[in-house]
């Protein structure tokens, strides 16, 4: 089982809007609406910021965003703001052996 | 207010077993639908899961790890263990354990504890 790929880095000035891509395969990310987004900052642990696609835990700030088109799920953060830079994880449910889960290779966001 | 808390050694021997505990507050495992799972993260490295067990004690391993994991609960004393044998060099990470509600997302994380595998 592969990790789903996402791109090393995005940047982007404050105020402007990133996009982070997650591409899995049919019996990941394709298959299911059960994909999840993580922000982590350094030395911290990973923070839910998106789940089953699209909803938002409470707390989480409305700039943060997600959807999934085909074997592709992507996170928008909205407004870039200072604190939003941060390394970021997709997840997914997997129907694979007796795997449950399967993360992401990560993005690291960098807020110019 | 839920807390997760990981412990167990900083630093093990290649080829040693290794034993971490996940002890947990304002949840029950015995609660249908729960779940403790534990992730890893090697230095400047992706998270990768390892483990789950839910409430009704099934339980799920990663393929690439299955022959080198167990996972158990004692309800009673709010614990999950993760016993991770033949340890090597390449285990070195921080480990987390985490707590999900609907299996494939986890809403809740521990501090993480950092285990070095060195001889």
């Amino acid at each position: 089982q592969s990790a789903l790929t996402q791109p090393a880095s995005v940047s982007g000035s404050p105020g402007q809007s990133i996009t982070i891509s997650c591409t899995g395969t049919s019996s990941d990310v394709g298959g299911y609406n059960y994909v999840s987004w993580y922000q982590q900052h350094p030395g911290k642990a990973p923070k839910l910021m998106i789940y089953d696609v699209s909803n938002r835990p409470s707390g989480v700030s409305n700039r943060f965003s997600g959807s999934k088109s085909g074997n592709t799920a992507s996170l928008t953060i909205s407004g870039l703001q200072a604190e939003d830079e941060a390394d970021y994880y997709c997840s997914s449910y997997t129907s694979s052996s007796t795997l449950e889960s399967v993360f992401g290779t990560g993005t690291k966001v960098t807020v110019l | 207010q839920i807390t997760l808390k990981e412990s167990g050694p900083t630093l093990v021997k290649p080829t040693q077993t290794l034993t971490l505990t996940c002890t947990f507050s304002g949840f029950s495992l015995s609660t249908s639908g729960v779940g403790v799972g534990w992730i890893r993260q090697p230095p400047g490295k992706a998270l990768e899961w390892l483990a789950l067990i839910y409430w009704d004690d099934d339980k799920r391993y990663s393929p690439s790890l299955k022959s080198r994991l167990t996972i158990t609960k004692d309800t009673s004393k709010n614990q999950v263990v993760l016993t991770m044998t033949n340890m090597d060099p390449v285990d070195t990470a921080t480990y987390y354990c985490a707590l999900t509600y609907s299996s494939s997302w986890y809403v809740y994380w521990g501090q993480g504890t950092l285990v070095t595998v060195s001889s």
